[in-house]
């Protein structure tokens, strides 16, 4: 059965380092999104991509954080220069667009120390 | 702004009852979806079930249904014949609109379940 892959599962930086996590979308799926979970909260949405670009955005999703999808397979976020409190669980989710669900990745668990 | 409860921190069921998970919302809009997914220990977000806010009848899944009640806002989640495995995490999720895509989604909390053998 497809499903979206993400790599690294942990990743473990330094305050005021880039970090770039990668995702690998199920196939034939049009719509990537980015969300983020601290550890014991809610799962809170970043950004979805759609057609090459941003379709939509939320508050968390400043000018630190890029997204990027380089090779029409991958679809990354990237975090310019972390803070400890981009310490979560981030999630990529892909979905078709034709149903509503989207299917999520098993997460990358990001500490930054 | 749409809001997502979850009523219940923790719950308990033992194995082989069925066991329903509280989840209301707040919202203006005539036209939204809902969704639960299950997280377990391991961390995955896995897709357990969707109602639109225009869908007739209730939303089921196998062990899995949706009690949608529209005027009362609540889309609780029944699983039937607990399982061990159902020991989870479950998020109760609003999605604004009915785009297909999935901007704009709001969970709730979450609820712990747990199963008892």
């Amino acid at each position: 059965e497809p499903e979206v892959t993400q790599t690294p599962s942990h990743q473990v930086t330094q305050m005021g380092q880039e970090v770039i996590l990668r995702c690998v979308p199920i196939s034939n799926h049009l719509y990537f999104y980015w969300y983020r979970q601290i550890l014991g909260q809610k799962v809170e949405f970043l950004v979805s991509f759609y057609n090459n670009e941003i379709s939509e955005k939320s508050e968390i999703f400043d000018d630190q954080f890029s997204v990027e999808r380089p090779d029409g397979s991958n679809f990354t976020l990237k975090i310019r220069s972390t803070k400890l409190e981009d310490s979560a669980m981030y999630f990529c989710a892909s979905s078709t667009g034709g149903r509503p669900e989207a299917f999520f990745g098993q997460g990358t668990r990001l500490t930054v120390v | 702004a749409q809001k997502i409860t979850q009523t219940q921190p923790g719950m308990f069921v033992q194995e082989k009852e069925a066991v329903t998970l509280d989840c209301t919302y707040d919202t203006s809009d005539q036209s939204y979806g809902l969704f639960w997914y299950k997280q377990p220990s391991s961390g995955e977000m896995i897709f357990l079930i969707y109602q639109g806010s225009y869908d007739e009848q209730n939303a089921t899944e196998g062990r899995y249904s949706l009690n949608f009640q529209k005027a009362r806002k609540s889309a609780n989640l029944v699983i039937s014949a607990s399982q061990l495995g159902d020991s989870a995490m479950y998020f109760c999720a609003f999605l604004q609109g009915m785009k297909t895509s999935y901007d704009k989604v709001i969970f709730g909390p979450g609820t712990s379940l747990s199963v008892i053998p």
